[in-house]
């Protein structure tokens, strides 16, 4: 049962506080994406990734930081630099070639600073 | 610069009505076009998708309508069904530049109603 696992749904965070958001896939999708969800602005890429090992900066990457060591996974660090962290967070998968055809996303990530 | 728009941010309709959802791009280096549909606090789903070689594909109550010339695309629900109740975006990728980077737009809250 093949799908993207998002961990977990719901994170609070203390301001300063780096925190770390989980992504993992078990369809063997090489590319992996984190958008950004919030209020009337739609999904804002944060980064994204084609390969393991090589990650590229989305629209709005200040204060995000990711690492992709290996294939199934692309966690996410939210950290104290970003000014306005509260958001639902998306990451997804493709395979290459599809031109977003065969996108899956996770389930999302709500995040509160407190 | 918003690449990908969707200027109503709502849209109700009666149960058994058709809905129409509109979109407009500015980037004349996509060609292939999707629309997903989310519910709350969940991942989008793909819904259907159009490659700019085509002016119009079907599927089932879903149809999605592409007019080049007029960088404007529009998705079609007919009938509309209570079920049909989502925020929809409608999302854009540059398949030739060989990247799965997916543009979205804001998103339209659909309403119907029954």
């Amino acid at each position: 049962d093949g799908g993207i696992t998002q961990s977990p749904k719901y994170l609070f965070r203390k301001e300063g506080q780096n925190v770390t958001l989980s992504c993992e896939q078990n369809l063997n999708h090489d590319a992996m994406y984190w958008y950004r969800q919030d209020p009337g602005q739609g999904l804002r890429l944060i980064y994204y990734s084609q390969i393991v090992n090589d990650f590229q900066k989305g629209d709005i990457a200040e204060g995000y930081s990711v690492s992709r060591e290996k294939k199934e996974s692309f966690p996410l660090t939210v950290t104290s630099a970003q000014k306005n962290p509260t958001a639902f967070y998306l990451c997804a998968s493709s395979p290459t070639g599809t031109g977003g055809y065969g996108y899956t996303f996770g389930s999302g990530t709500r995040l509160t600073v407190v | 610069d918003q690449q990908v728009k969707q200027n109503s941010p709502s849209l109700s309709v009666q149960e058994g009505r058709i809905s129409i959802l509109n979109c407009d791009y500015t980037n004349s280096m996509f060609d292939y076009f999707l629309w997903y549909k989310k519910y709350p606090a969940e991942g989008p789903t793909f819904l259907i998708s159009i490659s700019s070689i085509k002016d119009k594909n079907e599927d089932g109550r879903f149809t999605v309508f592409l007019n080049k010339s007029a960088k404007h695309l529009s998705l079609h629900i007919v009938p509309s069904q209570p079920g049909d109740s989502a925020v929809y975006f409608c999302a854009a990728s540059p398949l030739q530049g060989g990247s799965e980077k997916l543009v979205f737009g804001k998103g339209t809250k659909l309403t119907v109603n029954p």
